[in-house]
């Protein structure tokens, strides 16, 4: 079956610990992307990515990195300098072109102990 | 910069018809995407809109009018399973992977 991935559902993260969440898609598509989901707000974007070894800033960058070293994989980091990282964070990916649909995966649930 | 602004919250009856606002303020316009999102889920697609006018699928309806800034999500014969909230988003000229500048989402609850 075609889709996305996100691993893990749960992630539990200590204070200054560094965590990586996971976005896999074999869709095939080129663009992907990052969104934390807060409650009562809106999806903000924190990174994405048109092609493999490229990647821009979202709106809320800061505390996150990310890479693209393949195609399908578009792994997150969130850094001990996000200082309020709990969150529902969403990948999403898309075929390049203006007008084209995101797809989103099942999301990663990031709680700080 | 962008501006997405739908209600909060709204209820509806089972078998009913219910309409969900979005007005959007943006530099630049470049399509308007509804989303659905049942509590701790992803969202999932429901209907795209760049040109002015209405998009039927099924008991799914979206309209856009861009010199307005306005787009509406209908929903007919509600059934209890469409108890989500809904995503208005919306995708600036600055290009078609830049990401979506996502509203806050409007809760519909379904009431028997």
């Amino acid at each position: 079956d075609g889709g996305i991935t996100q691993s893990p559902k749960y992630l539990f993260r200590k204070e200054g610990q560094n965590v990586t969440l996971s976005c896999e898609q074999n869709l095939n598509h080129d663009a992907m992307y990052w969104y934390r989901q807060d409650p009562g707000q809106g999806l903000r974007l924190i990174y994405y990515s048109q092609i493999v070894n490229d990647f821009q800033k979202g709106d809320i960058a800061e505390g996150y990195s990310v890479s693209r070293e393949k195609k399908e994989s578009f792994p997150l980091t969130v850094t001990s300098a996000q200082k309020n990282p709990t969150a529902f964070y969403l990948c999403a990916s898309s075929p390049e072109g203006a007008g084209e649909t995101q797809y989103f995966g099942p999301g990663t649930r990031l709680l700080v102990l | 910069g962008q501006n997405i602004d739908q209600p909060t919250e709204m209820t509806a009856t089972e078998g009913a018809i219910v309409q969900i606002n979005c007005t959007y303020q943006t530099s630049g316009f470049n399509g308007l995407f509804w989303y659905q999102q049942h509590a701790g889920e992803a969202p999932t697609f429901l209907s795209y809109n760049v040109l002015d006018g209405l998009e039927e699928k099924g008991r799914f309806s979206s309209f856009l009018s861009r010199s307005k800034g306005y787009s509406y999500l209908l929903l007919k014969e509600l059934q209890m399973k469409d108890s989500a909230s809904y995503l208005c988003a919306v995708r600036d000229m600055g290009g078609g992977a830049d990401g979506l500048t996502f509203g806050k989402g409007t809760h519909l609850i379904i009431q028997p």
